[in-house]
């Protein structure tokens, strides 16, 4: 199976650091992926760690543990801009079909 | 570069209509997915064509749901009948997967999606 688990929700301050964590069962093709999604909005991609580590792109970075079956994303100095789903995908098939997680709603506040 | 285009961008329809959705990926992307995202929820793959086969749908409602791709361009989902529980978005995206030598095949764009409600 290709279970995602992620929470349901967050809520943090405006200028704070978060983590969203993801874990997911190791079997299939590794890697992981993280996407935004603003309300009424369509997801959009953030990071894809195909390696354990920790990947910095700007105020976003993104932890891989494959071993582990477990990823996390990290919003720092946090923007009310900020406030949307993050979403956890994994693939699925050769293809690229991706497995997503429930999302997890992030909500900023002043 | 354009980006995935979807049409109509909201539909409302009653129970036991028919309903079809379009959509148009970016240009030279192979691979095309079908997802419904129900409120609450991380989209849910219902179909996914590399050119114009079928690579896996094994979950499309076969009894209500079709698709196809028929020039491996553009794609077309219909529902008939619709059900309440059809109330969705549904988003279409592309991806290079399928093409030699692409950097990234599995990152997929997604298009702004159709929100369906089923009264």
């Amino acid at each position: 199976g290709q279970n995602i688990d992620q929470p349901t929700e967050m809520t943090a301050t405006e200028g704070a650091i978060v983590q969203i964590n993801c874990t997911y069962q190791t079997s299939g093709f590794n890697g992981l992926f993280w996407y935004q999604q603003h309300a009424g909005e369509a997801p959009t991609f953030l990071s894809y760690n195909v390696l354990d580590g920790l990947e910095e792109k700007g105020r976003f970075s993104s932890f891989l543990s494959r071993s582990k079956g477990y990823s996390y994303l990290l919003l720092k100095e946090l923007q009310m801009k900020d406030s949307a789903s993050y979403l956890c995908a994994k693939p699925a098939n050769q293809g690229g079909k991706l497995i997503f997680g429930q999302g997890t709603e992030l909500s900023v506040k002043p | 570069e354009a980006g995935v285009a979807q049409s109509p961008r909201y539909k409302i329809i009653e129970k036991r209509q028919s309903v079809a959705f379009w959509c148009n990926p970016i240009s030279g992307h192979a691979t095309l997915y079908w997802y419904q995202q129900i409120l609450g929820q991380g989209p849910k793959l219902l179909i996914q064509f590399q050119n114009n086969g079928v690579v896996d749908d094994s979950q499309l409602p076969k009894d209500r749901f079709s698709a196809e791709r028929l020039k491996g361009v553009d794609s077309t989902l219909k529902i008939q009948p619709a059900k309440l529980e059809d109330s969705a978005v549904y988003l279409c995206a592309s991806s290079l997967a399928g093409l030699a030598g692409a950097s990234n095949p599995y990152e997929q764009y997604f298009g702004p999606g159709t929100r369906l409600t089923v009264t």
